[in-house]
């Protein structure tokens, strides 16, 4: 199957402060990407839809100056969390379609204290 | 809006049993359905996907069958290992990639 690459896998930040997850195809160019939210035994929630070169789409709830996306090449996506809160701790996860068929990285586990 | 359930939410079993893990989905409008693996702290693995045209797919001991107009799909897995404990996720595609999580199913495979 096709490879996604994301990083950092776990990240601890200060309040106040912003974090940048990358998310990268490896094997295949991707021109859309998704980012994932999931909470503890909760379900993968769709945040935002990643568009090469355009604005990202965000689902609604989610704040896009919140969670700025870049998605500046056919095999990069970035999700940057802005001035963090402790409520945004939670694990982020990418993924990218290839042929139908959806593959993802392997999650940002993000704690804010 | 699309809404997807797993059941059951965790299961235990013996190793070497068979088992099934039941999914069912609120819109039957779907491209089609794929099957996760989860460990834990980790990213996803795909494990099987099915097309809404397709009845079933299988890879090795696993099965999956999909009833799209009865909303349901089912994943089976034979003779089950301990290497089989994770948490197993479905998701149907609503369209633009984008897909529809369950919460999953928590699998533990006892010696």
């Amino acid at each position: 199957g096709a490879v996604v690459s994301q990083h950092p896998s776990r990240v601890i930040c200060k309040s106040g402060t912003s974090v940048k997850i990358e998310c990268r195809s490896l094997d295949f160019q991707a021109t859309t990407m998704f980012w994932y939210r999931q909470f503890p035994k909760q379900s993968l929630m769709l945040m935002a839809t990643s568009n090469e070169g355009s604005k990202a789409t965000y689902e609604q709830g989610v704040e896009k100056d919140k969670f700025l996306i870049n998605h500046a090449s056919l095999t990069l996506s970035t999700l940057t969390v802005t001035s963090a809160h402790p409520e945004d701790s939670s694990f982020y996860i990418c993924s990218a379609p290839r042929q139908a068929e959806a593959f993802f990285g392997q999650g940002t586990r993000l704690t804010v204290v | 809006k699309q809404e997807v359930t797993q059941i059951p939410a965790a299961l235990s079993v013996p190793e070497g049993e068979n088992l099934v893990l039941n999914c069912s989905f609120t819109d039957s409008a779907i491209y089609n359905l794929q099957w996760f693996r989860q460990d834990p702290g980790k990213g996803l693995t795909s494990l099987l996907l099915i097309q809404s045209s397709q009845r079933e797919q299988t890879s090795g001991r696993l099965n999956a069958s999909l009833d799209k107009s009865s909303g349901r799909s089912t994943l089976y897995i034979a003779a089950s290992q301990p290497g089989d404990s994770a948490t197993y996720l479905c998701a149907v595609e609503r369209g633009y990639s984008t897909l529809t999580f369950g919460k999953g199913t928590m699998l533990l495979v006892s010696p």
